[in-house]
């Protein structure tokens, strides 16, 4: 019963690295989602993948790529990391949209020196 | 443009008190007014939820007001415990269309015993 699962949990990457955020979900979810957090200003859509085949901008778009992989995965790209994307990334998943509520998974604390 | 504001940004509450965190929506095409509850190191969770066609929503201690007219809501938290304490997002989309959700920033309750 693992729900949404994250990897990895903690990074640190130096500017201009790249790297990609992975996230799987078990529960046959249709939509899924990334979100940023930072204090203050709650959570941010990034990207979100409505189905499988689809994906779509969100809020803060810049700076990032996805993939949805198949129905399970929705991987999250940073190509060359800046410090303004020091953040707490969160990937959720709906059974179809918002209405269904979200499940979370546990988050990547991502730090870009 | 923010489109669903929270406040207050901190809450302190004595054990036994009642929790209340407003939120005000702009766009009035939102049908589907959700809150979210997160422990620290941990993912949100869906607490409660409420729609347009009812003014309000309850569901043990926590209770949702709805104002359309006003295009606000809020959540009641009766009788508070220390096991309350945690960060509250309010949420807004549409249920159809772009199907993702759009947080406030966020309320940290504390409360005391």
């Amino acid at each position: 019963n693992a729900g949404v699962t994250q990897t990895p949990k903690f990074q640190v990457l130096k500017t201009g690295q790249s790297m990609t955020l992975q996230c799987a979900q078990d529960m046959n979810h249709n939509s899924m989602y990334w979100y940023r957090q930072d204090p203050g200003m709650g959570l941010r859509l990034i990207y979100y993948s409505a189905s499988e085949g689809t994906t779509d901008k969100g809020e803060v778009p810049n700076g990032y790529n996805v993939s949805r992989l198949n129905k399970r995965e929705f991987s999250l790209r940073l190509e060359s990391a800046a410090p303004s994307q020091t953040s707490v990334y969160f990937c959720a998943s709906s059974l179809t949209g918002a209405g269904y509520g979200y499940t979370f998974g546990s988050g990547t604390r991502l730090t870009v020196v | 443009q923010q489109q669903v504001k929270q406040s207050p940004q901190s809450l302190i509450v004595q054990k036994g008190g009642i929790s209340i965190i407003n939120c005000a929506y702009e766009n009035t095409a939102f049908d589907y007014f959700p809150w979210y509850q997160q422990f620290p190191g941990k993912g949100p969770a869906l607490l409660i939820a409420i729609r347009p066609d009812v003014s309000e929503k309850k569901e043990g201690r926590f209770t949702i007001s709805f104002n359309k007219s006003a295009k606000q809501f809020s959540l009641h938290i009766m009788d508070s415990q220390p096991g309350d304490s945690a960060t509250y997002f309010c949420a807004a989309s549409r249920d159809t269309g772009r199907r993702a959700l759009t947080f406030g920033s966020g309320t940290r309750l504390q409360v005391q015993p």
